[in-house]
């Protein structure tokens, strides 16, 4: 069966350092997101790629970047860590606008 | 105006009643609606996907749009207490963003 993984699973770091997150989608779509979901502001879209070098900024962009070299993998790097980056971050794909997205389990990040 | 709003709960059920959790959206130009159920520590996980309006039913579960009153409910029939999780709504903007409620938690007591 077709899926979406997300390594690791939980990460604890410190503030300043530079963090990568992994997502990677075996549904062979176009397109992926990266969201966080935080108490009282639900999912909120960081990044999104509509394919292969694509990278467009969503509405919680500053601090993240993604670049997309293959159509299986996004990864979401947090430049310098601050403790407001503390989250849940979840990836997402889909075939195409209109399509459902379908998540990873997603990434619990604790910067101290 | 958030362009999909949902009553975030929480909200209690003894097992076996009927749920109706519901969303209203701001733009009778959405067209694609989804149901994602979320269990604690878990990624949503797509439910119900509906095109345009109308009626979707699943089992148990049954999608039901009403584009006059751009209205979106979720009824779950014979609840059981495996249905606990927070159940969130979303549909696509005109921007092609996929907007989601903030997810009402729903539990069910045996």
């Amino acid at each position: 069966d077709a899926e979406i993984t997300q390594s690791p699973r939980h990460k604890i770091t410190e503030t300043g350092r530079q963090v990568t997150l992994a997502c990677h989608q075996t549904w062979n779509h176009n397109n992926m997101f990266w969201y966080r979901q935080d108490l009282g502001h639900g999912l909120r879209l960081i990044h999104y790629s509509y394919g292969v070098h694509d990278t467009n900024k969503g509405e919680v962009s500053d601090g993240y970047s993604v670049s997309r070299s293959n159509t299986e993998d996004l990864p979401l790097t947090l430049e310098s860590a601050a403790s407001s980056q503390t989250s849940v971050y979840f990836c997402a794909s889909s075939e195409s606008f209109g399509q459902p997205q379908h998540f990873g389990d997603g990434t619990r990040l604790s910067i101290l | 105006q958030k362009e999909v709003e949902q009553d975030p709960g929480p909200l209690s059920v003894p097992e076996g009643a009927i749920v109706s959790l519901n969303c209203t959206y701001s733009n009778s130009a959405f067209q694609y609606f989804m149901w994602y159920r979320q269990y604690s520590r878990k990624g949503p996980e797509l439910l119900m996907y509906t095109y345009s309006s109308g009626n979707k039913e699943d089992g148990r579960f049954t999608a039901q749009v009403d584009k006059s009153s751009k209205y979106i409910s979720l009824f779950i029939r014979d609840s059981q207490p495996s249905d606990s999780a927070t159940y969130l709504c979303a549909s696509y903007n005109q921007g092609g963003k996929l907007i989601f409620g903030q997810g009402t938690e729903l539990s069910v007591k045996p």
